[in-house]
């Protein structure tokens, strides 16, 4: 059963701390991605990883950081340094990254956080 | 000017009409185009992918595209109960890995 995993679908943070988010991916993709939704926004690119052990900063880097040691796996930290953390947490994986034209993503459930 | 543009809506159609959404895209470079299904509180589901001009068709759902008036849009048929949710463009230039998201269309369908 392929699909996108995250974990948790909840998450309470207080202030100060800094809280990982997890995905995980068993379809084989080759890029993955983060992203936060707050309402009225739309979707904000947070990093990408291309492939294992590389990633990029999207959008909105600052206060995150992600590393990707497995193809299967891309965890997002929200550091303490990130001001407005509650959000809805998206992450999401394609076959292949970069400047390939055929790009579909596909998301995993989410995770909402709440800074308390 | 915004690189994805949506209509917010709510946009509201009677049970098994047909619902037209629109989304405009600045960059003419852009190659490839998709439409995102949101429930409330859910993430993002794919309904479709196209590339090239003219018309896809997958089920109920038509996707259009015309890169010369830099638009695509999705219609769906028979709309039903079921199909209210937001619906999100997103575009892909040929030279950008990422993907540039609309805000998305609020689609209400009533029965």
């Amino acid at each position: 059963d392929g699909g996108i995993t995250q974990s948790p679908k909840y998450l309470f943070r207080k202030e100060g701390q800094n809280v990982t988010l997890s995905c995980e991916q068993n379809l084989n993709h080759d890029a993955m991605y983060w992203y936060r939704q707050d309402p009225g926004q739309g979707l904000r690119l947070i990093y990408y990883s291309q492939i294992v052990n590389d990633f990029q900063k999207g959008d909105i880097a600052e206060g995150y950081s992600v590393s990707r040691e497995k193809k299967e796996s891309f965890p997002l930290t929200v550091t303490s340094a990130q001001k407005n953390p509650t959000a809805f947490y998206l992450c999401a994986s394609s076959i292949a990254g970069g400047f390939s034209s055929y790009n579909e993503q596909f998301f995993g459930p989410g995770t909402r956080l709440t800074v308390l | 000017q915004k690189e994805v543009e949506q209509n917010s809506g709510p946009l509201s159609v009677p049970e098994g009409a047909i619902a037209s959404l629109n989304c405009t895209y600045s960059d003419r470079g852009s190659q490839s185009f998709f439409w995102y299904r949101q429930y409330s509180g859910k993430s993002p589901e794919l309904i479709m992918s196209i590339y090239s001009n003219g018309d896809k068709e997958d089920g109920r759902f038509t996707a259009q595209l015309n890169k010369a008036s830099q638009y695509v849009s999705l219609l769906i048929r028979d709309s039903q109960p079921s199909d209210s949710a937001t619906y999100l463009c997103a575009v892909k230039a040929g030279n950008n890995r990422k993907l540039i998201w609309g805000l998305g269309t609020s689609l209400a369908v009533n029965p």
